[in-house]
């Protein structure tokens, strides 16, 4: 099956640790994206990448950090930088900039 | 830069009425638009698209939209709503080179009453 995977699905740390999302796709897209979603608010942007080995900040950059090393995989790390890293994760791509996304499942992301 | 407004943040219509969901884009060309939906704990899905062309654009599980340029508008509407449209609803605007890089509405949670 063709698609984008996320995992873990729920994921718990504690305040102070780094953490690393997974985000995996087989689609052969160039695009990939991250976002963060928050209780009641829509999708906010952390970081996306055109092309392997070069990616952007977004509009909340701030406290990650992400590499694209092979055109399948977009891993974010939420440092400890982070204030406030409890939220729903969802990590995306598109064959091109200009095409429609496709999302992953999420992960869960709760900082003790 | 692009921007979209959902003005409604909640909506709630009885099963087998009709439904229209807002969506209300700034940008100076023609403009990329999408509509996405997402259930609880889930990624989004995408519902319909419009690049270009016609602008009644029919999507998947019976949703359409129309594009209203003299509006600015993107509203997505349903003839007959069904129990399990319950979700919430987000509309994206992308534009030129960006086109991919789209700007989310901060969405629309709709409730069907039975």
């Amino acid at each position: 099956d063709g698609g984008i995977t996320q995992s873990p699905k729920y994921l718990f740390r504690k305040e102070g640790q780094n953490v690393t999302l997974s985000c995996e796709q087989n689609l052969n897209h160039d695009a990939m994206y991250w976002y963060r979603q928050d209780p009641g608010q829509g999708l906010r942007l952390i970081y996306y990448s055109q092309i392997v080995n070069d990616f952007q900040k977004g509009d909340i950059a701030e406290g990650y950090s992400v590499s694209r090393e092979k055109k399948e995989s977009f891993p974010l790390t939420v440092t400890s930088a982070q204030k406030n890293p409890t939220a729903f994760y969802l990590c995306a791509s598109s064959p091109s900039i200009q095409g429609q996304q496709f999302f992953g499942p999420g992960t869960r992301l709760t900082v003790l | 830069a692009q921007s979209v407004t959902q003005p409604d943040i909640h909506i709630t219509v009885s099963e087998g009425a009709s439904l229209e969901l807002r969506c209300n884009y700034s940008y100076g060309a023609t403009p990329y638009l999408f509509w996405y939906v997402q259930s609880p704990g889930q990624g989004l899905q995408l519902l319909l698209k419009y690049f270009s062309g016609d602008t009644l654009v029919q999507g998947i599980k019976g949703f359409e939209a129309e594009f209203k340029r003299s509006q600015s508008s993107f509203n997505l509407r349903k003839p007959s709503v069904h129990w399990s449209d319950a979700a919430e609803y987000f509309c994206a605007v992308g534009a030129g080179t960006n086109a991919g890089k789209s700007t989310f509405g901060d969405g629309t949670t709709l409730t069907v009453k039975p």
